[in-house]
């Protein structure tokens, strides 16, 4: 399996257009997660999914951020409109349940830029 | 309000020697504890893990001990090498299932 693939790895906008980043999960993962790492607040959580269903968004910054996964192989997680302070990256992470072994399998990253 | 905590940032130690990195949390409701590690660029990686149930749990070079009674955890490298320069991230997993992270503590391995 290649793992968890995320597309753009590398995303440079300007304030105020609309980003989207882009995760394929490891097949016969039932999780997907989303996360944001920052200097500041360091890895966040943002939202969370079970069999495509999102169970927690508690950790979505604000109504600019929403995340769909329409099926078991994709997810989005999108900005509109972004703002400077949205710059992080951005990894999406994987997992076959969260029971004992709550191990997640991490994508490579976006490193979103808002000018 | 952090519920785990790293409160060193960088960590330096000499090849050979031990390293120690520590970690605190504040939510005596998490039932297992991670360890992951990440080089620049890459996303982190799972290295270790213990159930709140047990005080330790050992893994080649890397051994984690948990004392639940001062919510304290710690990562031991032994001996510590070149590719252990990183950044380790503690990690938590509370009742909902959701996994908490430490803002993460860098390690430099000195030749």
């Amino acid at each position: 399996d290649a793992g968890v693939i995320q597309s753009p790895r590398h995303e440079v906008t300007e304030m105020g257009q609309e980003v989207t980043l882009r995760c394929k999960p490891i097949s016969g993962h039932d999780y997907l997660f989303w996360y944001r790492q920052t200097m500041m607040r360091g890895l966040e959580l943002l939202i969370y999914f079970n069999n495509n269903v999102p169970i927690d968004d508690s950790g979505m910054p604000e109504d600019r951020f929403s995340a769909k996964m329409p099926n078991a192989s994709f997810s989005t997680l999108k900005i509109q409109p972004s703002e400077p302070r949205d710059s992080a990256v951005y990894f999406c992470a994987s997992s076959p349940r969260t029971g004992d072994y709550a191990e997640q399998f991490f994508g490579p990253g976006t490193r979103l830029t808002v000018l | 309000d952090q519920q785990v905590k790293q409160n060193s940032p960088s960590l330096s130690v000499q090849e050979g020697r031990i390293s120690i990195l520590n970690c605190d949390y504040t939510n005596s409701m998490f039932d297992y504890f991670l360890w992951y590690k990440k080089y620049p660029a890459e996303g982190p990686t799972f290295l270790i893990s213990i159930s709140s149930i047990k005080d330790k749990n050992e893994d080649g070079r890397f051994t984690v001990f948990l004392n639940k009674s001062a919510k304290h955890l710690s990562l031991h490298i032994v001996p510590s090498q070149p590719g252990d320069s990183a950044v380790y991230f503690c990690a938590a997993r509370d009742r909902d299932d959701k996994i908490i992270f430490g803002k993460g503590t860098r390690l430099h391995i000195l030749p």
